[in-house]
């Protein structure tokens, strides 16, 4: 069966400092990997999201980025945090073969800027 | 547009109460919908989905109906249980195959 991991579970960090966050599937290949951000009291906002090794599409500015290095390894970096920048951060995955095929979440990583 | 558009919280009900959750879609065509769950601290969970019109979602006695004519897909349980609060998020796939959320729904079950 595919599991998710993604660590730290939780983060505090100071304003200016960088990031790194880490998400690994295991019982699948090829999959498609997401980023997604969720604000205190707020949905879900999608940051990025990737279909290969090294391909990733970003859907909003930010001073985020986010890398893919092994087909099954996501990472989401910061050089300087911000603030705004505390959130529950979740990864996921889907079938690589369809977009439309369900997408399956991390347990998040909750980031505090201070 | 392509949104998602989920009834305002928070839900109060006691338990064994029945529950809906409203959500609507706009949409071009007919995408894919889903209800997911966060309970507290947790990432989310797929509840259950729908892939085309007019098909039935279930999963641990939640229930909902694609329906196209009303672009709805209102989550029902006929009896909830205090282990139900959460916050639930309906969802839509769009062209682009990227999940578009309602802002979901918090509810919370007293015993």
């Amino acid at each position: 069966s595919q599991t998710i991991h993604q660590w730290p579970a939780t983060l505090v960090q100071p304003v200016g400092s960088p990031l790194s966050l880490e998400c690994t599937v295991e019982g699948t290949s090829n999959p498609n990997l997401y980023w997604y951000r969720q604000a205190a009291g707020r949905g879900l906002q999608l940051l990025f999201y990737s279909v290969g090794i090294g391909q990733i599409s970003s859907e909003v500015p930010q001073n985020l980025s986010a890398s893919r290095p092994q087909d099954r390894q996501f990472i989401l970096s910061s050089k300087k945090l911000l603030l705004s920048d505390s959130g529950f951060y979740l990864c996921a995955w889907s079938v690589r073969s369809s977009f439309t095929d369900t997408q399956y979440f991390g347990p998040g990583t909750r980031l505090t800027v201070l | 547009g392509n949104s998602v558009t989920q009834m305002e919280g928070p839900v109060t009900l006691s338990e064994e109460a029945f529950l809906t959750i409203n959500c609507t879609y706009t949409a071009t065509g007919y995408p894919s919908l889903f209800w997911y769950v966060q309970y507290p601290g947790e990432g989310l969970q797929l509840l259950l989905k729908a892939t085309k019109a007019d098909d039935k979602g279930s999963n641990k006695g939640f229930e909902a109906t694609y329906r196209k004519e009303t672009t709805s897909f209102h989550l029902e349980k006929g009896s909830v249980q205090v282990s139900d609060s959460a916050v639930y998020f309906c969802a839509r796939v769009n062209q682009g195959g990227k999940l578009i959320f309602g802002q979901g729904t918090e509810l919370s079950v007293k015993p």
